[in-house]
């Protein structure tokens, strides 16, 4: 069976440190890849999804980027963190398009900037 | 404006109450549609896709309105466990994108 795994599940950084959370898929290949926020009293929002290795678009603008080095790895980083990009990151996945339409999230990150 | 649009509630419910959520969309390109559930600092978790012909699961059904653009969930026979907010969400776009309307946030009282 296939699972979705991010890291860390929590973190507080000060304003102007870097970020990286990380996301993996096992138990299938060429999935879609997503990064979601959610800030505080408002919905999801996607950040970024890719379609596969090294393809990468954005939703966007913002202070964040998205890297795909592998198959079913999924990474959201920052140079610079802002006091804005607090919130609650999830990664998330679904089979190629035409393969089936369920999207299937991580357990999330929480992150706070301080 | 938003794409999807929900009604934030809350919606405070007794114990075996039947409750109604409902959902616009204003993209007609739209292609799926479904309901998620959230519970509290938890990822959202699939409750059910949402067809043209209406579908059922359980004491849930869900409802889909194309002409009007309009999406709805009725939970019967509340229970406690419902408790939760409710996002509804519509797949568009060559990279099947999903939107995510703002969620209703039900409570079922004792």
């Amino acid at each position: 069976s296939q699972t979705i795994h991010q890291w860390p599940a929590t973190l507080v950084q000060p304003v102007g440190s870097p970020l990286s959370l990380e996301c993996t898929v096992e138990g299938t290949s060429n999935p879609n890849l997503y990064w979601y926020r959610q800030a505080a009293g408002r919905g999801l929002q996607l950040l970024f999804y890719s379609v596969g290795i090294g393809q990468i678009s954005s939703e966007v603008p913002q202070n964040l980027s998205a890297s795909r080095p592998q198959d079913r790895q999924f990474i959201l980083s920052s140079k610079k963190l802002l006091l804005s990009d607090s919130g609650f990151y999830l990664c998330a996945w679904k089979l190629r398009q035409n393969s089936g339409n369920t999207i299937y999230f991580g357990e999330g990150s929480w992150l706070t900037v301080v | 404006r938003k794409e999807v649009e929900q009604d934030p509630g809350p919606f405070n419910v007794p114990e075996g109450a039947t409750v109604a959520f409902n959902c616009t969309y204003s993209n007609s390109a739209s292609q799926s549609f479904f309901w998620y559930r959230q519970d509290c600092r938890k990822e959202p978790k699939l409750l059910m896709s949402v067809y043209s012909s209406g579908n059922e699961d359980g004491r849930f059904t869900a409802q889909l309105n194309r002409a009007s653009q309009y999406i709805s969930l009725l939970i019967r026979d509340s229970k406690l466990s419902d408790s939760a907010t409710y996002l509804c969400v519509v797949m568009r776009g060559a990279t099947n994108k999903l939107i995510f309307g703002t969620g209703t946030l039900l409570a079922v009282q004792p």
